[in-house]
């Protein structure tokens, strides 16, 4: 099973938004509406920022929103903050046949 | 407080063994899907292995054959047998809770180095 594709890098300046992609297939982002967004600090562990696509977590701002369309998912962040500097994954579940569960290659986001 | 703590990393050599541990507090383990997830230096987060609350057990291609989870509902602690180690098994090693809505407790990780 391979990783979902997101681009390396994704940048704004305070107050705008950036939007990551999420290429998958058809056999995890593509098949189920199953696709999570982590955000990671360095030298700390992720922590689940959007779930089933859309849904938000309890205390996550409304400010991470994702959305899906066929194989590609995406995280945006709106009203960027110094503090949403940091790397972002994406993940799907992907059935049970060959890896359960995919993370993307991961994105990291400065704020100019 | 619901957390996951892990232990066990360390220095091993190419070919050896090793085994981590998780602790859970605040949930029972066995009421939930229990992953582990690693991360090498510099690298993106890659899932290694998962148990199901109904005991179903998958691992990725990368350590089928070579490691082995396991849990204690007794201890309410998850754990990773790791056996004929790599160099590309240097990682951080998280354990995780969850699946289909996601991972939502993450331990602070452990960190295994397979070098000689």
């Amino acid at each position: 099973q391979s990783a979902l594709t997101q681009p390396p890098s994704a940048s704004g300046s305070p107050g705008q938004s950036v939007t990551i992609s999420c290429t998958g297939a058809s056999s995890d982002v593509g098949g189920y509406n199953y696709v999570s967004w982590y955000q990671q600090y360095p030298g700390k562990a992720p922590k689940l920022i959007i779930y089933e696509v859309n849904k938000r977590p309890s205390g996550v701002p409304d400010r991470f929103s994702g959305s899906k369309s066929g194989n590609t998912a995406s995280l945006t962040v709106s009203g960027l903050q110094a503090a949403d500097e940091a790397d972002y994954y994406c993940s799907s579940f992907a059935g049970v046949t060959k890896d359960v569960y995919v993370f993307g290659t991961g994105t990291k986001v400065t704020v100019l | 407080e619901v957390q996951l703590v892990e232990s066990g990393g360390g220095l091993i050599q190419p070919g050896g063994s090793l085994r981590l541990s998780c602790a859970a507090s605040g949930f029972a383990v066995s009421d939930h899907y229990m992953s582990w997830v690693r991360q090498a230096p510099g690298k993106g987060l890659e899932w290694v292995s998962i148990i199901y609350f109904s005991g179903n057990i998958y691992y990725a291609d990368s350590v089928k054959g070579r490691f082995t989870i396991s849990r204690d509902k007794s201890r309410n602690i998850q754990s990773l047998q790791m056996n004929s180690l790599r160099a590309e098994d240097t990682a951080v090693y998280y354990c995780s809770r969850g699946l289909y809505s996601g991972m939502d407790v993450w331990g602070q990780g452990t960190t295994v180095t397979v070098s000689s």
